[in-house]
């Protein structure tokens, strides 16, 4: 059966802190992953990650995907309270896509 | 151009009535899919549907069902309302549902509140 796997579930921080949130997949026909942000409301789209160990940054965040390995990692440098949500993976495979459960990053002042 | 547009955005229902949410995806886009998201929960996938066809389906009862019109605007139905249905229900459209070569966007989506 396909899944997905994230860690950590929750994860508390103070503000400056580097953080790395996991992402593990088993599917078959993989062909991406996607990273989402969700705070209040609807997920925001992150990265979309495609081939293996080619790094992706948007400001202070930053993807990279191990196809070998099958798990991706999400890193936020410098964190900010306005980090604070639920980081959501989501690989894509043949015409599907699932959605992990989600990392809850909690950045204290 | 106009992202994933979800009406109504906040409803109150009682149990036993029925809602409809509707969902008009991004311009070109022909995949629409639904999820419930409910208070501290991850997404739970209810269905796909593409080119007026569902898909895939989730785990959900038959009380959820739904339906995608000729021009990509979808429709949720929720028959029977319990309390345990009180949600976030948010749309995604992508031009093709899982492909690669597109990300998949998100209405700000329906709460339903159902007392």
């Amino acid at each position: 059966e396909d899944k997905v796997v994230q860690s950590p579930l929750s994860l508390v921080v103070h503000e400056g802190d580097t953080v790395t949130l996991n992402c593990s997949y088993e599917v078959t026909n993989f062909r991406s992953l996607l990273w989402y942000k969700q705070e209040k409301k609807a997920p925001t789209f992150l990265f979309m990650l495609t081939s293996s160990g080619i790094e992706k940054k948007s400001g202070r965040l930053s993807s990279i995907l191990d196809k070998k390995e099958l798990f991706s990692i999400l890193n936020i440098t410098a964190t900010q309270t306005g980090d604070s949500a639920v980081y959501l993976c989501a690989p894509i495979y043949g015409q599907n896509f699932v959605f992990g459960p989600g990392t809850r990053l909690s950045v204290l002042p | 151009k106009a992202g994933v547009t979800q009406t109504p955005r906040y409803l109150i229902k009682t149990r036993g009535q029925q809602v409809t949410l509707s969902c008009s995806p991004i311009s070109g886009h022909r995949s629409v899919s639904w999820y419930q998201q409910t208070p501290g929960q991850g997404l739970q996938f209810l269905f796909e549907y593409f080119s007026e066809t569902q898909r895939n389906k989730g785990n959900f009862p038959g009380r959820f069902s739904g339906r995608q019109f000729s021009n990509s605007r979808s429709e949720m139905n929720v028959s029977t309302l319990e309390l345990g249905d009180s949600a976030l229900y948010l749309c995604a459209s992508s031009f093709t549902h899982g492909d690669s070569g597109n990300t998949i966007y998100f209405g700000e989506g329906s709460w339903l509140t159902v007392v």
